[in-house]
């Protein structure tokens, strides 16, 4: 079976950085793209982020651009988010999604996500 | 960007009723797009892929339709693990979008 399995949740200040992990399992990583989405208390959803299978690019929402970097390791069956300059704003469950197939595709399955609230 | 907008943002319905979700995108997508299913403090649930394809696992009551800009998710005899929250996605170019959600609950 498929399995993500999100850690690096935590509370930091306005300005802080976070890095969340994600780690996956069951299938084979380095062929799939990548996804981290993200779920502010009680509203929607919200894409933040893609990898390729390779890590060679990366796609961010404009909300997260030149703040969150993401990013992945293929021989740790590992992904990255590391997140810089937060704000109030990026307060959300982060869930790590795997692309369905190898072509483009929505996302399945995801984690069961990570919460990282930024405040003073 | 591509604005999706979702009709309605919640209804009420009863057990066996079959429920209508409309998913309008802002400009064409072809047939990229997807539902999911989501229930309160759990992560999403893929249901239906390129517009009308049913993920495995997923009971054949789901259905969807559509292509271009306008999309239906149709459950046909809900049941009572159906209550929840669904969402559409369309993947055809970043960034990529989901819909406000529609609150599915019991009447």
């Amino acid at each position: 079976d498929v399995h993500l399995l999100e850690s690096g949740e935590g509370l930091v200040q306005p300005g802080g950085s976070l890095r969340l992990s994600c780690a996956a399992s069951g299938f084979t990583f380095s062929d799939y793209a990548m996804a981290w989405v993200r779920q502010p208390p009680g509203k929607g959803l919200e894409w933040v982020s893609s990898i390729t299978s390779t890590g060679g690019g990366a796609y961010y929402a404009d909300s997260v651009k030149g703040r969150f970097t993401m990013s992945r390791d293929n021989s740790r069956n590992a992904l990255y988010l590391q997140m810089n300059s937060l704000r109030a704003e990026d307060t959300a469950v982060y869930y790590c999604a795997k692309y369905r197939s190898v072509a483009r595709s929505p996302f399945d399955p995801w984690g069961q996500g990570t919460l990282v609230t930024v405040s003073s | 960007a591509i604005q999706l907008t979702q009709s309605p943002s919640s209804l009420s319905a009863s057990i066996g009723d079959t429920v209508t979700i409309t998913c309008r995108a802002s400009q064409g997508i072809s047939s990229t797009l997807a539902w999911y299913q989501q229930k309160p403090g759990k992560a999403p649930k893929l249901l239906i892929y390129d517009a009308s394809s049913l993920e495995s696992g997923v009971p054949s009551r789901f259905g969807g339709s559509g292509s271009g800009t306008d999309f239906t998710l149709t459950i046909s005899s809900l049941q009572p693990e159906d209550f929840a929250t669904y969402y559409c996605q369309q993947f055809n170019s970043f960034p990529f979008t989901f819909g406000p959600g529609t609150k599915v609950d019991i009447k």
